[in-house]
């Protein structure tokens, strides 16, 4: 099975801290995606990597940077982190083989920033 | 970008009951999935359905493409169908998947 980790379940930080999520998948898949859930919005793309050095934005990135280092560990960064960042996180990976494609949820790190 | 939208938003259903959710999307994809979160928030992909349709057990979808719109079928629900069910589309050369807003299923017992 494929698994997709996420280092915290929930986090609590203060303004203005700098905040890291780390996201890992065992499945070597060369892309991985950082979303963002609030309620009535749905998920919307922070960032996504699609190999290892390699980071693009997504649909609201602003406020946020990504490190991706090893293939397995894709990494979200709130630089100075507020309260508009409270948020659910969902980390993603994906596989693409013939006949479609799957993404990979990791639990999703809920946190709120005071 | 193309727009997504799912309907209803919100369905309550006594166990055993079944189902339409509805996603109609506002252009031409080569990729739609729907996507179940279960109320701990945990998010599991049910189908990859660009078009045509699917079955797997009481879950079964249909991507009809050329009128942009695709259903999910629930059958004989269960109360561990609960949660939230999300369709996500794209189209071009990134590929990248726009959710639609969910719809909030509750099965009562």
């Amino acid at each position: 099975d494929v698994k997709v980790t996420q280092s915290s379940r929930y986090l609590v930080k203060r303004t203005g801290e700098k905040v890291f999520l780390e996201c890992v998948q065992d499945m070597d898949h060369e892309n991985m995606f950082w979303y963002r859930q609030d309620p009535g919005l749905g998920l919307r793309l922070i960032y996504f990597s699609y190999d290892v050095k390699m980071k693009e934005k997504g649909d609201i990135p602003e406020g946020y940077s990504v490190s991706r280092e090893k293939k397995e560990r894709f990494s979200l960064i709130l630089e100075s982190a507020s309260t508009n960042q409270t948020s659910m996180y969902l980390c993603a990976s994906r596989t693409i083989r013939q006949g479609g494609e799957t993404q990979y949820f990791g639990p999703g790190t809920r946190l709120l920033v005071l | 970008g193309i727009q997504v939208e799912q309907s209803p938003p919100d369905l309550i259903l006594q166990e055993g009951a079944n189902s339409t959710l509805r996603c109609n999307f506002s252009d031409s994809v080569n990729n739609l999935q729907w996507f179940h979160q279960n109320p701990w928030g945990q998010l599991i992909n049910l189908f990859y359905i660009p078009s045509g349709t699917k079955q797997n057990g009481r879950l079964s979808a249909t991507t009809v493409a050329t009128e942009r719109y695709s259903l999910l079928y629930i059958s004989s629900s269960q109360t561990t169908d609960s949660g939230v069910y999300f369709c996500a589309v794209a189209g071009g050369s990134q590929g990248n998947l726009i959710f639609g807003k969910g719809t909030k299923l509750s099965v009562k017992p």
